[in-house]
């Protein structure tokens, strides 16, 4: 009964190689997102979907494709993987609107080598 | 620009002592403000969630404060344990154009409570 899961939960790849995330979430929320927690432990926000529109994109390079096939999946597609892309992704979701909380998922650790 | 500042970067401290954590925003334009906790290799669990209408939350050992005109929130933490020790991460929910907030991050507090 996870709330929000991600998979896979460790991916290490190449430098060139395109790689994808998974997330879902089961709680019924319209709002998710990806943020990324960088090698010094700093998180920052990437994307928001609501309801499988974009409505946040924070000056991610263009590699950086997220896919929300329905509210409940957002997957995070990233090509041509650099060795800065080495971190730790987290997914969140929570209902429409800025006050509700945010409830994230495990991460997922990317290592590019 | 929202940024958000945490001190101290790390703490330690024996068990059984009661501590404070700080959080500071530029921004009082907010809809809330998380505290999270997050083990060392893992995921964020989270602690309290403030609204911007409200003063304070509160969960067993742990209370939340918000000062949102001052751009400060507080985490207090009474009689630690040893099971407390993680890095504890404030956010706040920004206020954007597009009605969905956003999490801002401070660095995080790192805390090592020794037995």
């Amino acid at each position: 009964d996870t709330a929000v899961s991600q998979t896979p939960k460790y991916l290490v790849t190449q430098m060139g190689n395109d790689k994808s995330i998974k997330c879902e979430q089961n709680l019924g929320h319209d709002t998710m997102y990806w943020y990324k927690q960088d090698s010094k432990k700093f998180l920052k926000i990437m994307f928001s979907y609501n309801n499988k529109e974009l409505i946040i994109n924070e000056t991610v390079p263009n590699r950086f494709s997220p896919k929300s096939p329905d509210k409940a999946h957002l997957n995070l597609h990233i090509n041509s993987l650099e060795l800065g892309d080495s971190a730790v992704y987290f997914c969140a979701s929570s209902r429409a609107g800025g006050s509700y909380e945010q409830y994230f998922g495990p991460g997922t650790r990317l290592t590019v080598t | 620009k929202q940024e958000v500042t945490q001190i101290p970067a790390a703490l330690s401290v024996p068990e059984g002592e009661n501590l404070v954590l700080n959080c500071s925003f530029t921004d009082s334009a907010i809809y809330n403000l998380q505290w999270f906790r997050q083990d060392p290799g893992k995921g964020l669990t989270s602690l309290l969630l403030i609204q911007s209408s409200q003063r304070e939350q509160t969960s067993g050992r742990l209370n939340a404060s918000l000062d949102k005109s001052s751009g400060r929130s507080t985490l207090y933490i009474a009689a630690s344990q040893p099971g407390d020790s993680a890095t504890y991460l404030c956010a706040v929910s920004t206020r954007g154009s597009s009605n969905t907030g956003k999490l801002i991050f401070g660095q995080g507090t790192t805390l090592q409570v020794k037995p």
